[in-house]
C-alpha cells in the first residue's frame, strides 16, 4: 500500500470554479500537512500548512486535515488561469523529519 | 524574500562520472535536504542534515552519494559516479527549525532544482 496516494488528474476547470484537491495517507503516524504548488520544471512552492486535524484559510485558499479519515483537502476558489499548475501534497512525521509526496494533481483552468 | 538557489540549473554528464549539485539555502536555517523527482514521478526524499551530520537518509541514497556543508553557506550533494537512472531533478530544501519559538508546522523551502541528464 502507497504512503500518500493523490490523484494525478489532469483535472480542468473554467475559471472562477471552485477546485477540490485530495489526498489520502496510510500511515496514522503523519502530524503535519502541506499542500505545495509546482509550475513545470520548477521547484515546489509551499502553498499551506497545518498541523493535525483541522482546517486553515489563506485568501482563496482553504486546507482541511482529517486525521480519522486520513485525507486531507485543498479547496480553491474563484481560480484564476495563474493557478494552473501540479499541486502536491505532502506531510511529514514530526519537525524537521522528511517529507512525503503525493504523485501531483496537474490542474488547468481554462480562461 | 529569502529564497534557495541552487546552480547549476541543468547538467549534463557521461555515465560514470562524478557530479557536484550545489545549493544556497536561506541564510539561519538549521536543516537541509535533497530530494529528487524523476521524470514523472513523485518527489522522493534522498538526505537530510542538520547539525553538520546527516540526520536521516533514504534507501536511494547509497555509496554513490553523498553532502557536504563545506562553508556557512553551501550544501553540496555529489554523486560518485553517475548512472542512467539518476537522470532527473534534484531539489535542495531547508527548514528554520525551531528558532526559539513553538513551530506548529513543519515547512520546507525548495530551490529550482537541478536538471542532471546522464548519457
Amino acid at each position: 500500500q502507497k504512503e500518500v496516494e493523490q490523484d494525478p488528474g489532469p483535472l480542468s476547470v473554467p475559471e472562477g470554479a471552485i477546485v477540490s484537491l485530495n489526498c489520502t495517507y496510510s500511515n496514522s503516524a503523519f502530524q503535519y500537512f502541506m499542500w505545495y504548488r509546482q509550475y513545470s520544471r520548477k521547484g515546489p512552492e509551499l502553498l499551506m500548512y497545518t498541523y493535525s486535524s483541522g482546517n486553515k484559510e489563506d485568501g482563496r485558499f482553504t486546507a482541511q486535515v482529517d486525521k480519522s479519515s486520513k485525507y486531507i483537502s485543498l479547496f480553491i476558489r474563484d481560480s484564476q488561469p495563474s493557478d494552473s499548475a501540479t499541486y502536491l501534497c505532502a506531510m511529514s512525521f514530526s519537525l524537521g523529519t522528511p517529507l512525503v509526496f503525493g504523485k501531483g494533481t496537474r490542474l488547468s483552468v481554462i480562461a | 524574500e529569502p529564497e534557495v538557489t541552487q546552480t547549476p540549473s541543468h547538467q549534463v554528464t557521461q555515465m560514470g562520472q562524478e557530479v557536484i549539485l550545489r545549493c544556497v539555502p536561506i541564510s539561519n536555517h538549521l536543516y537541509f535536504y535533497w530530494y529528487r523527482q524523476i521524470l514523472g514521478q513523485k518527489v522522493e526524499f534522498l538526505v537530510s542534515f542538520y547539525n553538520n551530520e546527516i540526520s536521516e537518509k533514504s534507501e536511494i541514497f547509497d555509496d554513490q552519494f553523498s553532502v557536504e556543508r563545506p562553508d556557512g553557506s553551501n550544501f553540496t550533494l555529489k554523486i560518485r559516479s553517475t548512472k542512467l537512472e539518476d537522470s532527473a531533478m534534484y531539489f535542495c530544501a531547508c527548514h528554520p527549525g525551531t528558532s526559539g519559538r513553538r513551530s506548529s508546522y513543519n515547512e520546507q523551502f525548495f530551490g529550482p532544482g537541478t536538471r542532471l541528464t546522464v548519457l
